[in-house]
Order: C-alpha cells, then sequence, then structure tokens
C-alpha cells in the first residue's frame, strides 16, 4: 500500500517552455504533498507544502510564480515549472501523507533536463 | 526541526548486518525519529519512525537511546539492494521533512 506515482519520470524541453509534472496517490488519500527538488550530489530542498483546495505555502527563496502547485484534489497534486530555463534542470520529486506523524510516501521523481 | 548528525559513508558486507548512527543531542520531547533512504534514481522511501521505544518491522530495527540523544538504524542481514543514502530526521509538530546529507551505505558482495 501507500503508493504514489509522479509522471512523467523524465522530460527533456527546450529553454522557455513550461513543464506540468503530476503526482498522484494511488491507494490512499493524502491530507498533504510536498514538492523537492534534488540537484546532483545534493540532498533533497523543500520547496513547497500543499494542502488540497489551498494554496501552496513555499519555502523561502522558492518562486511561487515560477512554481506554479494545484493540489486539486486529495489524491492529485501538480507542479509547472514555468518559463523552464537550463538552471532549473534538475530532480524533482513529490511525496504525499496522510497528515499528522505518518510517513511521507514518494514518487519516483521526474527528471526535468532544459536544453 | 532539530538537527542531526550522521557519518557521511559506511560500508558492509553482504548478508552482515548493518548499525548505522545518528546522533541529535538537541532533540525534544515532542521529536519523533524518522529514516528514510534514497536508492539511486529514485525518490526516498520510508523505513521507520520512533519516539522512545525500539521498534521493529519488516525492513529494519530502531534503537533509540535512553536519553534519546542517539539512535541507530539496524539492517539484520544487508542485501546489494540496501546500498543507498540512509537519512535520519526529526519531525516535530511540523509535517515537514529537512533532508541532510545522510550516509551513504555501500554492500560489497
Amino acid at each position: 500500500g501507500a503508493v504514489v506515482s509522479q509522471h512523467p519520470s523524465w522530460v527533456i524541453c527546450k529553454s522557455g517552455t513550461s513543464v506540468k509534472i503530476e503526482c498522484r496517490s494511488l491507494d490512499f488519500q493524502a491530507t498533504t504533498m510536498f514538492w523537492y527538488r534534488q540537484f546532483p550530489k545534493q540532498s533533497l530542498m523543500l520547496m513547497a507544502t500543499s494542502n488540497e483546495g489551498s494554496k501552496a505555502t513555499y519555502e523561502q527563496g522558492v518562486e511561487k510564480d515560477k512554481f506554479l502547485i494545484n493540489h486539486a484534489s486529495l489524491t492529485l497534486s501538480t507542479l509547472t515549472v514555468t518559463s523552464a530555463h537550463p538552471e532549473d534542470s534538475s530532480f524533482y520529486i513529490c511525496s504525499a501523507t496522510t497528515g499528522g506523524i505518518q510517513p511521507q510516501h514518494f514518487g519516483d521523481g521526474t527528471r526535468l533536463s532544459i536544453l | 526541526d532539530a538537527k542531526t548528525t550522521q557519518p557521511n559513508s559506511m560500508e558492509s558486507n553482504e548478508e552482515e548486518p548493518v548499525h548505522l548512527p545518528c546522533n541529535h543531542s538537541t532533540i525534544s520531547g515532542t521529536d519523533y525519529i524518522h529514516w528514510y533512504r534514497q536508492l539511486p534514481s529514485q525518490g526516498p522511501e520510508y523505513v521507520i519512525h520512533g519516539l522512545t521505544s525500539n521498534v521493529n518491522n519488516r525492513m529494519a530495527s530502531l534503537a533509540i537511546a535512553e536519553d534519546r540523544k542517539s539512535s541507530t538504524l539496524i539492517l539484520h542481514r544487508a542485501t546489494l539492494r540496501d546500498a543507498a543514502v540512509y537519512y535520519c530526521i526529526l519531525r516535530g509538530g511540523s509535517e515537514k521533512l529537512v533532508f541532510g546529507k545522510g550516509t551513504k551505505l555501500t554492500v560489497n558482495p
């Protein structure tokens, strides 16, 4: 149980385009979802916290107009990287939880490469 | 969230037990100790968590010191699939996880 699906698993696109990444909890309802970014040989950095039906809370230094998060239902959150540039190339990972002290369950990540 | 300290890397042989240490001297009374691991090119995977008592599950055991200032994740018989970066994280009232650098575990065949 507790499966989180992330799609796509990898994407390559041209500079200036927007990219949408989906995160779905397949067998549970997630009250909270999180988006992380991980650069090569570094640890995960939390970008934002997302609750269903409300605006995402962004970490300091993360541009909310560049990284649009929509949490439309208890099983789906999306991250859109708008006007992507090469410096946005990274490994983006989502997680979902039923809340409280319960574990976070992670997707397999999306490797984004901007040319 | 309180900070944790882990060795950068550890090495083990296949089918031997592995003890991964974590120091958290500034832990507060309401902080849970969580362990996650990340295999190469994958998202992290939940391993185990505990508050005060030792915990066991199908993946590992968590031994928590009596003063709670340190803990040890125990893999009873390491396999090649256990090669990963292991993160020890304290969680208090917030749902957020703050990842440190973790311990990179190498398992030798």
